[in-house]
């Protein structure tokens, strides 16, 4: 299996360009997640989907949109992108189940894309 | 208020060291779940352990074990027997009912092992 996959894996915009990370997972998975991260410091979620048909806003989500295109696939774009968007995106995705009558949903990731803009 | 306090920017230990890397929560939720995360300098995000707040023993993984103290709301990673390959980042993420059971992320320990 090759678990999460994202393309691409680095890319260079001019300032008001626009693109798609596209993001695929082959776990059966449920949910799926965008975060973004900047340099020293943890992820912050931008979108995230609880199953296909639905997406839901994260902590940092203006700027962006997303699909959940079916079951495997989740894409973000980035419709004029900014300089402050510069960073590297990782998609994930997770199962839900329970375990001793808690919620469980461990998210594994794919190996992130480094975007940046000029 | 922070949700996840990770107080170790960075760390240096000596190979085959056992390591404690400190998280600590705060959340009301009786129920909700710890997660941490290894980062290595190639950047990809690599799930290590997982505790929920209902089971009744510490969660353990290999090498990795978790020492989970609810009453001081802390889950420390304990990583024994330390190896050059777990330099890396190391980050708790914290998943509860009033986040939309979102991962709530700490800020990460930096973690250097010296051989």
């Amino acid at each position: 299996n090759a678990g999460v996959t994202q393309t691409p894996k680095f890319q260079v915009l001019k300032t008001g360009q626009s693109m798609t990370l596209q993001c695929a997972q082959d776990m059966n998975h449920n949910s799926m997640y965008w975060y973004r991260q900047d340099p020293g410091m943890g992820l912050r979620l931008i979108y995230y989907s609880a199953s296909e048909g639905t997406t839901d806003k994260g902590e940092v989500p203006n700027g962006y949109n997303v699909s959940r295109l079916n079951k495997r696939e989740f894409s973000l774009r980035l419709e004029s992108a900014a300089p402050s968007q510069t960073s590297v995106y990782f998609c994930a995705s997770s199962r839900t189940g329970t375990s001793g009558g808690a919620r469980t949903d461990t998210q594994y990731f794919g190996p992130g894309t480094r975007l940046t803009v000029l | 208020a922070q949700k996840i306090t990770q107080t170790q920017p960075g760390m240096f230990v000596q190979e085959k060291e056992a390591v404690t890397l400190d998280c600590t929560y705060d959340t009301s939720d009786p129920s909700y779940g710890l997660f941490w995360y290894k980062q290595p300098s190639s950047g990809e995000m690599i799930f290590l352990i997982y505790q929920g707040s209902y089971d009744q023993q510490n969660a353990t993984e290999g090498r990795y074990s978790l020492n989970f103290q609810k009453a001081r709301k802390s889950a420390n990673l304990v990583i024994s027997a330390s190896q050059l390959g777990d330099s890396a980042m190391y980050f708790c993420a914290m998943r509860e009912r009033d986040s939309n059971y979102q991962l709530i992320w700490g800020a990460g320990t930096k973690l250097i092992i010296k051989p």
